[in-house]
Formats: structure tokens, C-alpha cells, sequence
């Protein structure tokens, strides 16, 4: 199984600054990465997959970047709708894993 | 627009047993993989089962292999998981998802879109 290991656990950011997120994999998941965004009571949404794509209807302000074991996802200017959980999760192979989170909250 | 609606959950006795549905729309259903997430109070994401677009192919998580079955009945655009001899640690809202591409155009996919999820919770 490949553990996804998140960074920081939370991370405490003024509006209009940037966050950047890191997400390690404990083997080569090559750029099968992706990264969802849930907000309390909602379900999680696609921000990015292959590393770097951004799904549909993303801002611009997120970007995803890594290959292999090492990956990052930046939101360039944090947004008062950004205040949320992130996880990354690897789709190379079976067991889909993904990592703990890393809660974005309003410092 | 694409969309995935769960319902099943409920309370349920440790040992027994529930069946959850999720029903799709707004897409070519037959064409898509198709998954099951399971999140604790409080918790992270937990992948617990998923379904090739034909259902030939299943995968589980070891911690419920043998115990959740899943299926899916492309006439219906439903995939639904039988969950047998629960425990209190399956208790958690579980999501239904849907693979982020056909499996004509990539072998491996993201999960997008999600539903809105359904809460087990498993007590006596």
C-alpha cells in the first residue's frame, strides 16, 4: 500500500496570501495525484488531477505541481471560500490511498 | 449536469447488515468506473471499494474485503454496496464516485464527481 503523507497538518494563512501544500507518496505514483478540496458538511471536489491539471471550473490561483513521490498544490492568493480541508490522493494503484489532509484556516 | 445521489445509510446494530445505492445521471453511466469513500466523524478520506465500468473488475480495502460486496447494474445507472457484519469502526458518511474519465480514454482515473453522501452509523 503507498502512504500519502501530508503537510503541514494546518496551516494558518491571512487572506490574499499565499499557501503552499506539500504531499509526499512512500513510492512512484508517477503524476496519478490528485487534489480535492471539502469544506465542512460538503462532499470533496476535484481542484487537480495529474499533478498539475486543473479540473473544470478551478481558479486559476490553485496550482498542482510534483511527479513521482514528491508533489505540491499552491493557491496563490488565498480567498475567504479557500478556508478549507486539502487532500491529496494517488490513483496508481490499488489500494486508492489518500493522504490525512492539511486544514487551511484563517490566521 | 452529472450527478450521483446515495441513500441507504441509517443506524444500523453492530454485526448486521445494510445496502447502500447511489444513482447516477447526467452521464454515460456504462462508461465510467466507479467508487465508494467512506469518511469518519471527524476523520479523513478512506477509499473502501471500486467497480470497472462493465463490473468484470472489483477492488476493496483490506479492512472490508469480504465483508462489502459491490455492484452495479448499468440498465438502473446505479452501483450500490452491500455492507455485512458491521462494526462500529465502518461507522462514517460514505460517498459515491465516479471515475474522472471513460475508461476508453485513461486506465487510471481521479474521482470527480462525488455525491452528497450518506451516514452510516453502526451502534447498539
Amino acid at each position: 500500500e503507498i502512504a500519502m503523507t501530508q503537510s503541514p497538518a494546518t496551516l494558518s494563512v491571512s487572506p490574499g496570501e499565499r499557501a503552499t501544500l506539500s504531499c509526499r507518496a512512500s513510492q512512484s505514483v508517477s503524476t496519478n495525484l490528485a487534489w480535492y478540496q471539502q469544506k465542512p458538511g460538503q462532499a470533496p471536489r476535484i481542484l487537480i488531477y495529474a499533478a498539475s491539471t486543473r479540473a473544470a471550473g478551478i481558479p486559476a490561483r490553485f496550482s498542482g505541481s510534483g511527479s513521482e513521490t514528491d508533489f505540491t498544490l499552491t493557491i496563490s492568493s488565498l480567498q475567504s471560500e479557500d478556508f478549507a480541508v486539502y487532500y491529496c490522493q494517488q490513483y496508481n494503484n490499488w489500494p486508492r490511498t489518500f493522504g490525512q489532509g492539511t486544514k487551511v484556516e484563517i490566521k | 449536469q452529472e450527478h450521483l445521489v446515495e441513500s441507504g445509510g441509517g443506524v444500523v446494530q453492530p454485526g448486521r447488515s445494510l445496502r447502500l445505492s447511489c444513482v447516477a445521471s447526467g452521464f454515460t453511466f456504462n462508461t465510467y468506473a466507479l467508487h465508494w469513500v467512506r469518511q469518519a466523524p471527524g476523520k479523513g478520506l478512506e477509499w473502501v471499494a471500486s467497480v470497472s465500468s462493465d463490473g468484470s473488475k472489483k477492488y476493496y480495502v483490506d479492512s472490508v474485503n469480504g465483508r462489502f460486496t459491490v455492484s452495479r447494474d448499468n440498465s438502473k445507472n446505479m452501483v450500490s454496496l452491500q455492507m455485512d457484519s458491521l462494526g462500529t469502526d465502518d461507522t462514517a458518511t460514505y460517498y459515491c464516485a465516479r471515475g474522472g474519465c471513460r475508461v476508453d480514454s485513461c486506465s487510471r482515473a481521479w474521482f470527480d464527481p462525488w455525491g452528497q453522501g450518506t451516514l452510516v452509523t453502526v451502534s447498539s
